[in-house]
């Protein structure tokens, strides 16, 4: 297993302009995190799944965000009419039930929007 | 909300020297996490703590939990340049763990 895979690694947008980034977790994690941190903070908490529900989403996550899992296996988190704010590392990360196994990031994926 | 504030904000330390960073809760522990993460890059996971003040010790690096005081420290000793990073404390809201709450972070540059 290679770990929780986050792509692309960087995307640079026009401001309007929808973003989809994907999240491939551990096989075996059946939970899955979005986060996104920007300069200077810590990650912030924008939604997580458990399989393919959907079980929490923070008031950080905009009627302009949605994310997804299928099937309870990959994630896509999708940006619709991209914002100057939006500009951020978003974060994906993933663990067992419990979380008490520990979370497992990604790498990231940094968006920039121009 | 939980809110949690990491000091120093960054620290400056010369190699070989230890070096302390806290973390303090603004409400009950039930599991904290560090985790260390470079510039631009994803997180690393270090150590999770839980409930009865819980001590873990990973090669130089360690992790105390003291619940009374909703607080964690991590210890460095002896620093080298590899543990140049950003150091970020994460806790569960609730027994549950689900989602995390992050610190600020600290920045810590080792210098030769």
């Amino acid at each position: 297993d290679t770990g929780v895979s986050q792509n692309p690694r960087h995307k640079i947008t026009k401001r309007g302009q929808n973003v989809t980034f994907r999240c491939d977790p551990i096989s075996e994690h059946n939970r899955l995190y979005w986060y996104r941190q920007t300069l200077g903070q810590g990650p912030e908490f924008l939604t997580y799944f458990q399989n393919e529900a959907q079980l929490e989403k923070s008031r950080l996550l905009s009627d302009r965000f949605s994310a997804e899992r299928p099937k309870g296996s990959f994630s896509t988190l999708e940006i619709q009419r991209t914002e100057q704010g939006d500009s951020a590392m978003y974060l994906c990360a993933s663990s067992q039930t419990g979380g008490n196994y520990g979370y497992t990031f990604g790498s990231g994926t940094r968006l920039t929007v121009v | 909300s939980q809110e949690l504030e990491q000091s120093p904000q960054s620290l400056i330390v010369q190699e070989g020297k230890n070096l302390t960073i806290n973390c303090t809760s603004s409400k009950t522990l039930y599991g904290l996490y560090w985790y260390k993460q470079k510039y631009g890059e994803g997180l690393i996971f270090l150590m999770m703590l839980q409930k009865g003040g819980e001590e873990k010790s990973h090669e130089k690096i360690t992790a105390k939990l003291d619940e009374k005081k909703q607080q964690s420290s991590l210890h460095i000793t002896a620093s080298q340049p590899s543990h140049a990073g950003i150091y970020l404390c994460g806790a569960a809201p609730n027994s549950g763990y689900s989602t995390l709450t992050f610190g600020k972070g600290t920045m810590l540059l080792v210098s030769p």
